[in-house]
């Protein structure tokens, strides 16, 4: 079955640490994507990145990181500058073409952050 | 600017009553237009879209949409809602590379 997966489901930071977040797509998608999601906020975008090696600074990039060393990965790292982290964290992969079907953005199960 | 906005921030129906989610944007060319679903700690799942043609989408879950130029409006509609509809809905309008959101509308079901 082709998909996106994030993991861990739950993950848990502790004071001053930095957390690893995972997604990964077999979509053989080119455009990949992480978001914030907190409540009544609706999503915010963190980075985006529409081909390997190259990513872009979203609305609020700000204590992330990340990486497109390959194709079907985007890891989202965040750091200890980020101090409100606790959010649950949705990626997102879209084929790439500028024709109409191809702009639609597909989700994976999403990651919630909680600070101890 | 572009944004979407979406008014209800809650709403209530009744199973079997329909349904109305107001969807509204502001953008500058003629966008793409998405209606997703998410339940509680669940990733959004795509209802359905609107590139381009006829203005009347039907979507997954016998859900549909209509696009309406002049409003600025992407309504969502059910005619029969079922108990299972009860989740949060979020409408997106996207360009090339990037979509905004609204800040999604939670819909409660009473049986």
């Amino acid at each position: 079955d082709g998909g996106i997966t994030q993991s861990p489901k739950y993950l848990f930071r502790k004071e001053g640490q930095n957390v690893t977040l995972s997604c990964e797509q077999n979509l053989n998608h080119d455009a990949m994507y992480w978001y914030r999601q907190d409540p009544g906020q609706g999503l915010r975008l963190i980075y985006y990145s529409q081909i390997v090696n190259d990513f872009q600074k979203g609305d609020i990039a700000e204590g992330y990181s990340v990486s497109r060393e390959k194709k079907e990965s985007f890891p989202l790292t965040v750091t200890s500058a980020q101090k409100n982290p606790t959010a649950f964290y949705l990626c997102a992969s879209r084929k790439a073409g500028g024709r109409g079907d191809q702009e639609t953005q597909y989700f994976g199960p999403g990651t919630r952050l909680l600070v101890l | 600017a572009q944004s979407v906005t979406q008014p209800d921030i809650h709403i209530t129906v009744s199973e079997g009553a329909s349904l109305e989610l107001r969807c509204n944007y502001s953008y500058g060319a003629t966008p793409y237009l998405f209606w997703y679903v998410q339940s509680p700690g669940q990733g959004l799942q795509l209802l359905l879209k609107y590139f381009s043609g006829d203005t009347l989408v039907q979507g997954i879950k016998g859900f549909e949409a209509e696009f309406k130029r002049s409003q600025s409006s992407f309504n969502l509609r059910k005619p029969s809602v079922h108990w299972s509809d009860a989740a949060e809905y979020f409408c997106a309008v996207g360009g090339t590379y990037k979509y905004i959101f609204g800040t999604g509308t939670r819909l409660k079901v009473l049986a």
